[in-house]
């Protein structure tokens, strides 16, 4: 089955330094990856996606690449504030019927001023 | 558009009690999904419907566990006979599921507690 790996946290940066949490995924197929944001207190929200190989999605400063060939998903930010606190999650969706997501089990950031 | 909504938002009950949760989905989206999330972990899918058929369980959906979308608007999450392990965030989310993306939109979520 599906299945996804993320780098365990929690992880505390100072402001300014760069972000890098690491995602791998398995997968039957070419699934689309995502990263989620849940800030304290919020719902989920979508960051960032890919659907393909190669693809670079990217939003807020943040930047994932979607490489097949380490089935690898890292999400990273060259700055990061201390609104970037929160919780990351990495998920893919297959192709089937229902595309339901498979998430990791989350890093939580937390950046320090 | 407001968004997915939830509710209630917290609910405490008892175990051996029965709880029914609401979700709105975004209205034009036709697919809802539900999901359940425990402490420190990811969401883990739950269920799926498209309009008013649901289309796909999980296994993690036990027997106690129903939902429906009777007129393929809101849907309702009920849980009978409640125990402790099903203390968890229940997530709602709706997508419109055109193309390849399926991009869900999340509600705030349902926090369960069974005592």
């Amino acid at each position: 089955g599906n299945s996804v790996t993320q780098m365990e946290g929690p992880v505390t940066l100072s402001e300014e330094a760069f972000l890098t949490i690491n995602c791998t995924y398995t997968a039957t197929g070419y699934p689309s990856l995502f990263w989620y944001v849940q800030y304290p207190g919020e719902g989920l929200q979508l960051l960032l996606k890919a659907t393909k190989a190669d693809d670079k999605g990217s939003n807020k400063g943040f930047e994932a690449t979607y490489r097949k060939e380490t089935t690898s998903f890292h999400l990273e930010k060259g700055s990061v504030q201390v609104s970037d606190s929160a919780v990351y999650f990495c998920a893919l969706s297959d192709k089937g019927s229902a595309r339901q997501l498979t998430f990791g089990s989350g890093t939580q950031l937390t950046v320090l001023p | 558009d407001t968004g997915v909504s939830q509710d209630p938002r917290h609910k405490i009950t008892k175990r051996g009690q029965n709880v029914t949760f609401r979700c709105d989905p975004i209205s034009e989206h036709n697919r809802l999904y539900w999901y359940r999330q425990t402490l420190g972990q990811g969401p883990e899918f739950l269920t799926y419907f498209q309009n008013e058929a649901q289309l796909e369980k999980s296994r993690l959906l036990s027997d106690r566990f129903s939902a429906e979308r009777p007129k393929g608007s809101f849907s309702t999450l009920e849980i009978q006979r409640t125990e402790q392990g099903d203390s968890a965030m229940y997530l709602c989310a709706s997508s419109l599921g055109q193309g390849g993306l399926n991009e869900q939109f999340f509600g705030p979520g349902t926090r369960l507690t069974v005592l």
